[in-house]
């Protein structure tokens, strides 16, 4: 079954901190994987793309891939109150087909 | 460059009627997808469309259909509505598809059915 894994949360952390969001997918030959936020009741939009092994920074955002162990994660430095909101981990080919599959959300709470 | 507008912004229909729900991508942009979400099922692929073709399909029903026109405006119709189509519906466009490229999302649809 073709399955994006996160943690519904909600993930509490206070100002300044580092958040971490882990996400699984369950297909080992996946080459590209994106990180959405969406704030509530507005759109998601995209914080994060990475298709290599290892590590990519933008800012305050990592992203960690690891596809010998089927995880993408996304990590937050200096975690702001902004920065609340549900974090959408995708993965656009999923078992050989290109239907992006979206994981269910994990929503991040940062508190003063 | 102004994003992508979906129309209406939100919607109330009955069961068994029919809605078309349009989208105009990011200038450029040639791939449109849709998507539905709902609280229990979370986000999830309808289909993408690329130079006026249907590219790749989620699983849903028949009832769900779309089109694209050759200025790249897509439009969804769902048929015969049922309670459970009560969603958020989503369109995102891109430069050149689903597989690689960065999606766009609009605002979304809201559509109750009653």
């Amino acid at each position: 079954q073709k399955e994006v894994e996160q943690n519904s949360g909600p993930l509490s952390v206070p100002e300044g901190a580092i958040a971490s969001l882990n996400c699984t997918y369950s297909d080992r030959g996946s080459q590209s994987f994106f990180w959405y936020r969406q704030y509530s009741g507005k759109s998601p939009e995209l914080i994060m793309s990475i298709y290599s092994n290892g590590d990519k920074e933008d800012g305050r955002f990592t992203a960690q891939l690891n596809k010998a162990s089927q995880y993408v994660s996304l990590l937050i430095r200096d975690s702001q109150p902004s920065d609340s909101a549900t974090y959408l981990c995708a993965v656009p080919e999923l078992g050989g087909s290109y239907i992006p599959t979206f994981g269910r959300g994990t929503s991040l709470i940062v508190h003063p | 460059k102004a994003g992508v507008t979906q129309t209406p912004r939100y919607l109330i229909k009955t069961r068994g009627q029919q809605v078309t729900l349009s989208c105009s991508p990011i200038s450029g942009h040639r791939s449109v997808s849709w998507y539905q979400q709902t609280p229990g099922q979370g986000l999830q692929f309808l289909f993408e469309y690329f130079s006026e073709t249907q590219r790749n399909k989620g699983n849903f029903p028949g009832r769900f259909s779309g089109r694209q026109f050759s200025n790249s405006r897509s439009e969804m119709n769902v048929s015969t509505l049922e309670l459970g189509d009560s969603a958020l519906y989503l369109c995102a466009s891109s430069l050149a598809g689903i597989s690689t490229d960065t999606q766009y999302f609009g605002p979304g649809t809201r559509l109750t059915v009653l």
